[in-house]
């Protein structure tokens, strides 16, 4: 069974509003997750770095007040994308790995955004 | 910075025949990571290679791992119509724990 679940799978918004995705590991503590973006056809881009009770880290050329993560608690990370637009459309992937075993990294489903 | 590089990009085979794809990568790493993703989904995962490893198998996968040529290779034996997807490549710099992606090989197995 899903060790990382991810919801929503898919959401259309409109322009301008906000969409939450969240992150669950279900299995294990995760300290660390991590949130990714992948355009079509192409390659899963590292977006930021969710860090449990503190801020985030994010990748260059990541807008962090765009792409807002909360990770409140140690089975749980969100993120936010505010004020939507269509260019903000793509598959968002969160991973997470077992601190505790340090072998592969688990993944969400996935959420599909497209913003109309 | 995504540092992985996949040959060839796509590949097209006969059900039965096997598919061998390539990942190159810029740094040392940790591990090498294997994953398949079906059209829309999620990333699922095939099997890590340590850096200390050469050679690892599981089932109808066969990874191989060069570190001096920074190169790694997954062949797949005895193809299925049901292995269609794509792969990724994924290596681990040890760091923070975040995988850098390679750009992925389209497989598409026809029956």
């Amino acid at each position: 069974g899903a060790v990382v679940s991810q919801h929503p799978s898919r959401v259309i918004c409109k322009s301008g509003t906000s969409v939450k995705i969240e992150c669950r590991s279900l299995d294990f503590q995760a300290t660390t997750m991590f949130w990714y973006r992948q355009f079509p056809k192409q390659s899963l881009m590292l977006m930021a770095t969710s860090n449990e009770g503190s801020k985030a880290t994010y990748e260059q050329g990541v807008e962090k007040d765009k792409f807002l993560i909360n990770h409140a608690s140690l089975t749980l990370s969100t993120l936010t994308v505010t004020s939507a637009h269509p260019e903000d459309s793509s598959f968002y992937i969160c991973s997470a790995r077992d601190p505790e075993k340090n072998t592969e990294a688990f993944f969400g489903q996935g959420t599909r955004l497209t913003v109309v | 910075s995504q540092q992985g590089e996949e040959d060839p990009q796509a590949l097209s085979i006969q059900e039965g025949e096997n598919a061998t794809m390539n990942c190159s990568y810029k740094t040392s790493i940790n591990n090498l990571q294997w994953y398949r993703q079906n059209s829309g989904r999620g990333l699922v995962h095939l099997i890590l290679i340590r850096s200390n490893e050469r050679e690892k198998h599981s089932g109808r996968l066969r990874v191989t791992l060069d570190t001096s040529k920074k190169s790694s290779s997954l062949l797949i034996t005895a193809s299925r119509a049901a292995d269609t997807a794509s792969y990724f490549c994924a290596t681990d710099p040890g760091s923070q724990g975040n995988l850098i992606f390679g750009k992925g090989t389209k497989l598409s197995v026809k029956p």
